[in-house]
């Protein structure tokens, strides 16, 4: 069975700080797995994906994640946060031979002036 | 490429109601879906089609039809809605069909059922 668990439902940061958003997914076979953003009243975006090549995936806008098999985790990071990077966030997981994605709850990015 | 298009951006309906949102896609993808979110849900597979003349149920199907007479088209209908369906409505598309897949999604349609 697949899962995907947002650690964190909000996370607030300083403009110009960095930016962790935390992710753990849950797979039976091999995963592909995809980060989004959403911007209010929008729809998704893909920020970056996974799909077994190598493990420190970069992704737009300075965005970048890491897959830790060893951990079950592929969280988000980006070093500096910008104003504009204030969204939703979704952690996403899928498998070859399944019939959807696999949506974590989100995570909410509040960026401080 | 106008990408994943949805009509209409906002709907308020009655309970009872009927309506279809309209969902179409410029890229030649073969898999089509449409999801609903709702807080602190995420995004939930309503139907979903991996080709023209072929569509299966997804994780919350009940109240909704769908159809696929062809590639660029998948509607979604609601024969008769209820508040429970109130949420938005996200229609996405892909070349080919789950695993590594991008899905390109479109701008969501807003349903309000009173």
């Amino acid at each position: 069975a697949q899962s995907v668990t947002q650690l964190d439902s909000h996370v607030s940061v300083s403009e110009g700080t960095p930016v962790l958003l935390r992710c753990n997914y849950s797979s039976s076979y091999s995963p592909s797995l995809f980060w989004y953003v959403q911007h209010p009243n929008k729809g998704l975006q893909l920020l970056l994906k996974y799909t077994s090549a190598a493990t420190l995936v970069k992704g737009i806008n300075g965005f970048e994640a890491e897959f830790k098999k060893s951990e079950t985790s592929f969280h988000l990071t980006k070093p500096s946060a910008h104003m504009s990077d204030a969204a939703e966030y979704f952690c996403v997981v899928s498998v070859l031979g399944a019939n959807n994605l696999f949506f974590g709850t989100g995570t909410r990015l509040t960026v401080i002036p | 490429n106008a990408g994943v298009t949805q009509t209409p951006k906002f709907q308020v309906l009655k309970t009872g109601q009927s309506m279809t949102l309209q969902c179409a896609q410029d890229m030649n993808h073969e898999y089509m879906s449409w999801y609903r979110q709702d807080p602190g849900m995420g995004l939930r597979l309503i139907h979903y089609s991996v080709g023209a003349g072929i569509t299966d149920q997804g994780e919350v199907p009940n109240g909704y039809n769908v159809s696929r007479s062809t590639t660029e088209d998948f509607p979604l209908r609601l024969l008769s809605a209820a508040p429970s369906q109130t949420s938005v409505y996200f229609c996405a598309s892909s070349y080919r069909f789950g695993g590594q897949e991008t899905q390109y999604f479109g701008p969501g349609t807003r349903l309000l059922v009173l």
